[in-house]
């Protein structure tokens, strides 16, 4: 089956410790996403990459560091620079950029709680 | 981007078509007019989208106005399972996709 996974569903960590978050796609999208959404509220957008080895901040990236060296994959680190890091992170895939507007594919996000 | 104007809440009876409308009245030639809807702590999913014309896919149809500054999702024959947020999102090309608060559409039995 194609689409997206995100790994793992849900996921603790302690204030002040880095975690990645795992985003595979096997649709051969070029573009991918990465987005947060805290309870109640639509989702904001925290980098995108257009192509391997190219990524580009979105509107809340402070905190956040991402990598692209597969096609394949677009993991997320949150950092302990990241203020306000619970919430639940949507990964989302979509063809090239270039000939848009694409829909986008999502995954099933990751639940993220820091104490 | 256009903004949106969508209530916030609306519900539907199970079996009957649920019409859920969107205001996008400042919205640009060259915008299409795009719809999710987001379950309960999954991700969103893409459900249609349109220009000018109406559309129609297997999971929904779309109106859009003549003048474009409004839409209408309709799902045909609501389940208990089309409970969920609903975005009714314009875009051009490019990478942003604003999601904002949607309506929460409950279908009740």
């Amino acid at each position: 089956d194609g689409g997206i996974t995100q790994s793992p569903k849900y996921l603790f960590r302690k204030e002040g410790q880095n975690v990645t978050l795992s985003c595979e796609q096997n649709l051969n999208h070029d573009a991918m996403y990465w987005y947060r959404q805290d309870p109640g509220q639509g989702l904001r957008l925290i980098y995108y990459s257009q192509i391997v080895n190219d990524f580009q901040k979105g509107d809340i990236a402070e905190g956040y560091s991402v990598s692209r060296e597969k096609k394949e994959s677009f993991p997320l680190t949150v950092t302990s620079a990241q203020k306000n890091p619970t919430a639940f992170y949507l990964c989302a895939s979509s063809s090239s950029l270039a000939e848009g507007p694409y829909e986008q594919y999502f995954g099933p996000g990751t639940r993220l709680t820091v104490t | 981007d256009a903004k949106t104007t969508q209530p916030p809440s609306m519900d539907c009876a199970e079996g009957r078509a649920a019409n859920l409308p969107c205001n996008h009245s400042t919205i640009s030639g060259n915008e299409y007019v795009y719809w999710y809807r987001q379950i309960h702590s999954q991700g969103p999913q893409y459900i249609i989208h349109g220009l000018k014309n109406n559309e129609t896919n297997e999971m929904a149809s779309l109106i859009i106005t003549e003048d474009r500054k409004s839409s209408t999702l309709i799902l045909p024959h609501a389940t208990l399972r089309d409970t969920a947020v609903y975005y009714c999102i314009p875009r051009a090309g490019g990478f942003k996709t604003i999601f904002g608060a949607g309506t929460r559409l409950f279908v009740k039995a």
